[in-house]
């Protein structure tokens, strides 16, 4: 069964700390995996996107990692802001026609002043 | 590019109504469209998927007769909740896939655009 996991469900850090989230997928066929952030009351944006072959991608603040061996990635943010507060959601494509996407939990993170 | 609207951003109705929500690619064209439903502090659940001028595929426990989905341009599809019920209460999201036609990237067309969904409230 194609799944995505995510850890920790929720984060509370103080404004100015690095976070990592992670990612546990048992996705078959790989096509890619992203993270997306998630405002409450707002549609996902997508922040990164990995294939099989690359380990890191960056944008900002934001550093992912992808370990298709283990089938396992990580979220980085850097000196986080309030702004940062948010959803952050997994989500791997499966390889088929419809490239169909399998949603991650996600991981509610609060950034505290 | 690749931006992605929905009307409305939210709505109220009483039980029993229909109500219809758009969903736009402004400045692509999309192939397929994708419905999704997300209820508070869970992911998105994916209702449907719409290719334009066919009818859409839905997934299971997903009611194809409550949920009506009209995906009749390369830019709009909409999704229309009909009788609704408070259960039907809920944040719908659409994504839109590009066809690729422009040779423009963005938008992928191994991408699936969101749009900022619309909140239902049904009383």
């Amino acid at each position: 069964k194609n799944q995505v996991e995510q850890s920790p469900q929720s984060l509370i850090i103080l404004e100015g700390k690095n976070c990592t989230l992670q990612c546990n997928y048992t996705v078959s066929p790989f096509s890619n995996l992203r993270w997306y952030k998630q405002d409450t009351g707002r549609g996902p944006v997508s922040l990164t996107i990995m294939t099989f072959s690359e380990n890191t991608k960056s944008n900002g603040r934001y550093t992912a990692t992808l370990d298709a061996d283990t089938k396992q990635s990580s979220l980085h943010i850097t000196a986080s802001q309030l702004s940062d507060s948010a959803s952050y959601i997994c989500v791997v494509t499966v390889n088929t026609g419809f490239q169909k996407l399998v949603f991650g939990t996600g991981t509610r993170l609060l950034v505290s002043p | 590019g690749a931006v992605v609207s929905q009307h409305p951003s939210w709505v109220i109705c009483k039980s029993g109504t229909s109500v219809k929500i758009e969903c736009r690619s402004l400045d692509f064209q999309a192939t397929t469209m994708f419905w999704y439903r997300q209820f508070p502090k869970q992911s998105l659940m994916l209702m449907a998927t719409s290719n334009e001028g066919s009818k859409a595929t839905y997934e299971q426990g997903v009611e194809k007769d409550k949920f009506l989905i009209n995906h009749a341009s390369l830019t709009l599809s909409t999704l229309t909740v009909t009788s609704a019920h408070p259960e039907d209460s809920s944040f719908y999201i659409c994504s839109a896939r590009a066809s690729g036609a422009s040779g423009r990237i963005p938008p992928r067309t191994d991408t699936q655009y969101f749009g900022p969904g619309t909140r239902l409230t049904v009383l």
